[in-house]
């Protein structure tokens, strides 16, 4: 079956560094790749996606690019803020071309980052 | 988009007793979605809801435990029953427009 795995949390950083949190998964076919947020107290949100090999999704600053050859999907930003500080999904759909039923989800890293 | 309501936000349930969470979404759509997030997991699917046929439940999740209801195309139930202390956890609703999913504030939910 399809999996998603990605690194544990929680990862602190201080103020302007630069994140890269990694998505490694494991799927049948052509997914399309997610990584969702969810903000203290808020409910889940899409950050970016990707629904083909080597697509690469930005949004906010962050930017993760669709690596058929090592099936990953790492999540970066330059440098963060402090409003940064949150939970990321990377999740995957059986579906390419974006459709976004029946997700299968990471267990979400938890990001601090301290001013 | 959509925007999605769901009801209760939090609840503290007895064992053995049932909850049942309510779903509403600001338009029609098709297929509604709704997961579980157990403490310090991952969000899993434990079932697809279509409208006026029966739910589509994944490996693990049964309709005895986790019946559910889609009475129109704009609102969807999930029932937890009779609870057990691992049955705490998060549920959200979801449904998925133009390749993005959408999700709930999700139901916190406390079996004592």
């Amino acid at each position: 079956g399809n999996s998603v795995t990605q690194m544990e949390g929680p990862v602190t950083l201080s103020e302007e560094a630069f994140l890269t949190i990694n998505c490694t998964y494991t799927a049948t076919g052509y997914p399309s790749l997610f990584w969702y947020v969810q903000y203290p107290g808020e409910g889940l949100q899409l950050l970016l996606k990707a629904t083909k090999a080597d697509d690469k999704g930005s949004n906010k600053g962050f930017e993760a690019t669709y690596r058929k050859e090592t099936t990953s999907f790492h999540l970066e930003k330059g440098s963060v803020q402090v409003s940064d500080s949150a939970v990321y999904f990377c999740a995957l759909s059986p579906y390419s071309g974006g459709g976004a039923d029946g997700l299968t989800f990471g267990k979400g890293t938890h990001l601090i980052i301290q001013p | 988009s959509a925007v999605i309501s769901q009801k209760p936000s939090r609840d503290i349930c007895q064992r053995g007793t049932s909850l049942t969470i309510q779903c509403q979404v600001d338009s029609q759509v098709t297929m509604m979605f709704w997961y579980r997030q157990q403490p310090g997991q991952s969000l899993t699917l434990i079932a697809t809801a279509n409208q006026g046929s029966e739910a589509t439940y994944e490996s693990g999740f049964v309709i005895d435990k986790f019946p559910i209801s889609r009475p129109n195309l704009t609102f969807s139930t999930l029932t937890v029953s009779n609870m057990s202390p691992e049955d705490s956890s998060i549920y959200l609703c979801s449904v998925a427009r133009v390749a993005e999913a959408f999700f709930g504030q999700g139901t916190r939910l406390t079996v004592v």
